[in-house]
């Protein structure tokens, strides 16, 4: 089992609708969880970082954590083609799953 | 754009040499963690360095090594390449250690090794 698990996808929506992005780590004791943005021939960016059980918003992006399912999610809510792109999960900081690639159609 | 630089840009290299990459961290950070990057992959985590002592190593062998030096800036060494270690390398920067750090982990453009 990967220590970091995401669909690669591509996971594809329409302009103004809501991407859900999923992933599943193995270390139960992990406590810290990450989602980075990626865009083609660039390096990652930190969109934001959640610690706590339930819900982080920030602008249009919400985070969600349930740990006793070890699941960390990342909703997109009004989807523009800028945000195509690939997003990783990373947990403690440094434990990257492979991305899931989001295409956001005009 | 972050404040971290990194270089070369590109690097092309046959098998069995060696390879030196830098990064220079964004001012006021002090700790900075490389990662090696596969097509289609997410980054994998090589080492950190803090305050110039490794603290901290993923699943990579010791052919792979690092430095930090006092201004924070930082090298990553590679022996004896393989055609495998053809990938994007990464340095992120970030103040301090623990978890905390990584609420601003910062990376670098990144360097392309290619492996002939």
């Amino acid at each position: 089992q990967k220590e970091v698990e995401q669909n690669s996808g591509p996971l594809s929506v329409p302009e103004g609708a809501i991407a859900s992005l999923n992933c599943t780590y193995s270390d139960r004791g992990s406590q810290s969880f990450f989602w980075y943005r990626q865009y083609s021939g660039k390096s990652p960016e930190l969109i934001m970082f959640i610690y706590s059980n339930g819900d982080k918003e920030d602008g249009r992006f919400t985070a969600q954590l349930n740990k006793a399912s070890q699941y960390v999610s990342l909703l997109i809510r009004d989807s523009q083609p800028s945000d195509s792109a690939t997003y990783l999960c990373a947990v403690k900081g440094k434990r990257f799953g492979a991305g899931t690639r989001l295409t956001v159609k005009p | 754009e972050t404040g971290v630089t990194q270089s070369p840009t590109h690097l092309i290299k046959t098998r069995g040499q060696q390879v030196t990459l830098r990064c220079s961290s964004q001012s006021g950070h002090n700790t900075v963690s490389w990662y090696q990057q596969a097509l289609g992959q997410g980054p994998q985590f090589i080492f950190q360095y803090y305050r110039e002592e490794e603290n901290g190593r993923g699943n990579f062998p010791p052919r792979f090594s690092g430095l930090q030096f006092p201004n924070y800036s930082s090298e990553l060494n590679v022996n004896a390449l393989e055609l495998d270690d053809s990938a994007l390398y990464l340095c992120a920067s970030s103040l301090g250690q623990g978890a905390g750090a990584y609420n601003e982990q910062f990376f670098g453009p990144g360097t392309r090794l290619t492996v002939l």
